[in-house]
């Protein structure tokens, strides 16, 4: 079956200090791939996504490549908040799904000035 | 500007207790999802609906219920709470057909039982 895997947490880094989260997949097919945010006492909001190989999503500072040879979709940002300190999900969405996702476990994120 | 609704926020209940978990969403969306999110985990999918009447299973079906009588709501039922459902649950909606667009996510109902 379609998984998801994420580095763990906590990370910890220091304000705009260079931010990599890894995520890699297992899914038949070309899935969509997604990477959600979730701040303390939040539901989930969608941070930036990618629908093919070798799309790159982008929002707020945050960048994400999809690359099917390597199936990872690792998130990325050059120089972090202390408003980054979240909880971050990586997601995919296999085709013909009826738009269910499958989540990684959650990379918690704490920057700290 | 709505989008995904859920009711309570908090609720605790005892063991053997039932309780609905309500869901709306106002953007005329097909689509709906419960998930529940248990600490340190990602997100597991208990129910999903793709359109009224129409309702199957996810990951975690087991004791719970769904029902979708209209496009609006989506409300999640336990019926002999347990606690190993102690979770926080969100609801989550999606446009149909466009498998580009993301799903929506309501702010989660935290509920604990014991």
């Amino acid at each position: 079956g379609n998984s998801v895997t994420q580095m763990e947490g906590p990370v910890t880094l220091s304000e705009e200090a260079f931010l990599t989260i890894n995520c890699t997949y297992t899914a038949t097919g070309y899935p969509s791939l997604f990477w959600y945010v979730q701040y303390p006492g939040e539901g989930l909001q969608l941070l930036l996504k990618a629908t093919k190989a070798d799309d790159k999503g982008s929002n707020k500072g945050f960048e994400a490549t999809y690359r099917k040879e390597t199936t990872s979709f690792h998130l990325e940002k050059g120089s972090v908040q202390v408003s980054d300190s979240a909880v971050y999900f990586c997601a995919l969405r296999a085709p013909d799904s009826w738009g269910k996702l499958q989540f990684g476990a959650g990379t918690q994120v704490v920057v700290t000035p | 500007n709505a989008g995904v609704t859920q009711t309570p926020k908090f609720r605790i209940l005892k063991i053997g207790q039932s309780m609905t978990l309500q869901c709306t969403q106002d953007m005329n969306h097909n689509y709906m999802y419960w998930y529940r999110q248990d600490p340190g985990m990602g997100l597991k999918l208990i129910y999903y609906s793709v359109g009224a009447g129409i309702t199957d299973k996810g990951e975690v079906p087991n004791g719970y219920n769904v029902s979708r009588s209209t496009t609006e709501d989506f409300p999640l039922r336990l019926e002999l709470a347990a606690p190993s459902q102690t979770s926080v649950y969100f609801c989550a909606s999606k446009v149909p057909g466009q498998w580009d667009q993301p799903q929506h996510f309501g702010d989660g109902t935290r509920l604990s039982i014991l």
